[in-house]
């Protein structure tokens, strides 16, 4: 099946400083990409909606300058966790939609995550 | 918005037996029921998924059900392996435009099969 990985799988960060995951997919384009967060023990909160070419759509709650999304092509979107507190501790996942599976529905592909931890 | 209810929390069984993980959802609107299960560490997976144009779908010991009027959908695992041990997640999300793929989580059921 088609594969959406994710980079840096773990990373550790000083408060302050800012850190960006990237979500590609490796096999296939993808126009529209999802950003969610996980906190430990907890179900996956979708934080976004990253489209290529245009802006990201944030869920109620999100702050849109904090959490910087960018989908400058078709198979990769960035976050970029600006300022990073210990709060912002989590686990970022990503997840593409292959629109030539899943029957022409598009099937979800989901990153192996990316573990935050912030000093 | 949508809203995914999630039982039980926690579900342990012996080898060999079933499980069964139940969902309820709240948006009528809904019509697409993926199953994931996320080992620790790592990304979900989809293991079955279901639209709302059937009422149930199977995958060799994996098995979905689908009631639109009650609004709710389950989970059915037959002869359970260790391996089998993991979290599983439904999910609910409507098709359409870039809506699809916007999932909506329940949360979560942490399943241990003994050995």
């Amino acid at each position: 099946g088609a594969v959406v990985s994710q980079h840096p799988s773990w990373v550790i960060c000083k408060s302050g400083t800012s850190v960006k995951i990237e979500c590609r997919s490796l096999d296939f384009q993808a126009t529209t990409m999802f950003w969610y967060r996980q906190f430990p023990k907890q179900s996956l909160m979708l934080m976004a909606t990253s489209n290529e070419g245009s802006k990201a759509t944030y869920e109620q709650g999100v702050e849109k300058d904090k959490f910087l999304i960018n989908h400058a092509s078709l198979t990769l979107s960035t976050l970029t966790v600006t300022s990073a507190h210990p709060e912002d501790s989590s686990f970022y996942i990503c997840s593409a939609r292959d629109l030539d599976s899943g029957g022409g529905l598009g099937e979800l592909f989901f990153g192996e995550g990316s573990r935050l931890t912030v000093l | 918005g949508e809203n995914v209810e999630q039982h039980p929390s926690t579900l342990s069984v012996q080898e060999g037996d079933s499980a069964v993980i139940k969902c309820t959802y709240s948006d009528s609107a809904s019509n697409y029921f993926p199953w994931y299960k996320q080992e620790l560490g790592k990304g979900p997976q989809l293991i079955i998924d279901i639209r709302s144009n059937v009422g149930e779908k199977k995958d060799q010991r994996i098995a979905v059900t689908l009631n639109k009027t009650a609004k709710h959908f389950s989970l059915h695992i037959t002869e359970t392996q260790p391996e089998d041990s993991a979290v599983y997640f439904c999910a609910a999300s409507k098709s359409g435009g870039t809506s699809y793929g916007k999932l909506t989580f329940g949360q979560g059921t942490i399943l241990t099969v003994h050995p």
